[in-house]
C-alpha cells in the first residue's frame, strides 16, 4: 500500500488564486511528522511546510498552509496567492519511526508521486 | 544560510564503470542521507547514515551501492558497476537532529547519466 498518496498529477491555478494540493498517507506510528517540498524545473528541493502529528494547530508559513485533518490522515497543502514562480512539482513527504534517544526523529522521508502546479498569468 | 553541496551537478559515465557522488553536508549536522529520483517519477530513500554507521537502507541500496564519510565533512555515494537504471538524479540531504519538526536540507542534486 503507497504510504503517501497525491492524486492529483497535475492542476492549474490563475494567478493570485488559492490552490490546494491533495496529500494521504498511511502509517501506523503515533508520531510521525510531514512536510511539503517544491521541486521547480531546476531540480532542487526546497522545503516548504512542516505539520507534527501531536500539532495542535494546522501549520503556515507565510502563503503556504497545511489543512492537517489526522482522523482522515490528509495533509493537503494550501497555497494562497499564486505567483508564476509558484509553477513547479511539490512533494508531500512523511517522516517515522527513526528516533534517537532524546525523542528527536531522525527517520527516512517517504515522497509521494508529486503534484504539478502551473500557475497561469 | 548553510547550504548542502553537492558535485558534480551532472556526471556521465560508461556503464559498468564505478563512480562516486560528493556530498558536503551542512557542517553542525548529525544525519545523512541519500535519495535518488529517476526522471519523472518520484523521490526514493536509499540510505541514511549517522555516528559513522548506515542506520537504515533501502531494497535499492544492495551491494553495489556503498557510503562513506572519509573525513568529517564529506559524505559520498559510490556506485561500483552501474547500470543503466542507476540513471537518475541523486539527492544528498542533511538533518541537524535536535527536534522532531526539522526538515533535511537538500542539495541540488547529482544528475547521473549511465550510457
Amino acid at each position: 500500500a503507497q504510504k503517501i498518496t497525491q492524486t492529483q498529477p497535475g492542476m492549474f491555478v490563475q494567478e493570485k488564486e488559492a490552490v490546494t494540493l491533495d496529500c494521504t498517507y498511511d502509517t501506523s506510528d503515533p508520531s510521525y511528522g510531514l512536510f511539503w517540498y517544491k521541486q521547480p524545473s531546476s531540480g532542487e528541493m526546497i522545503f516548504l511546510i512542516y505539520q507534527g502529528s501531536y500539532d495542535q494547530q494546522n501549520a503556515t508559513e507565510g502563503r503556504y498552509s497545511l489543512n492537517f485533518q489526522k482522523a482522515r490522515k490528509s495533509a493537503n497543502l494550501v497555497i494562497s496567492a499564486s505567483q508564476l514562480g509558484d509553477s513547479a512539482m511539490y512533494f508531500c513527504a512523511m517522516r517515522e519511526g527513526g528516533r534517537n534517544a532524546g525523542g528527536t526523529s531522525y527517520g527516512k522521508l517517504t515522497f509521494g508521486q508529486g503534484t504539478i502546479l502551473t500557475v497561469h498569468p | 544560510e548553510p547550504e548542502v553541496t553537492q558535485t558534480p551537478s551532472h556526471q556521465v559515465t560508461q556503464m559498468g564503470q564505478e563512480v562516486i557522488l560528493r556530498c558536503v553536508p551542512i557542517s553542525n549536522h548529525l544525519y545523512f542521507y541519500w535519495y535518488r529520483q529517476i526522471l519523472g517519477q518520484k523521490v526514493e530513500f536509499l540510505v541514511s547514515f549517522y555516528n559513522n554507521e548506515i542506520s537504515e537502507k533501502s531494497e535499492i541500496f544492495d551491494d553495489q551501492f556503498s557510503v562513506e564519510r572519509p573525513d568529517g565533512s564529506n559524505f559520498t555515494l559510490k556506485i561500483r558497476s552501474t547500470k543503466l537504471e542507476d540513471s537518475a538524479m541523486y539527492f544528498c540531504a542533511s538533518l541537524r537532529g535536535e527536534r522532531g519538526n526539522q526538515p533535511q536540507h537538500f542539495g541540488d542534486g547529482t544528475r547521473l547519466s549511465i550510457l
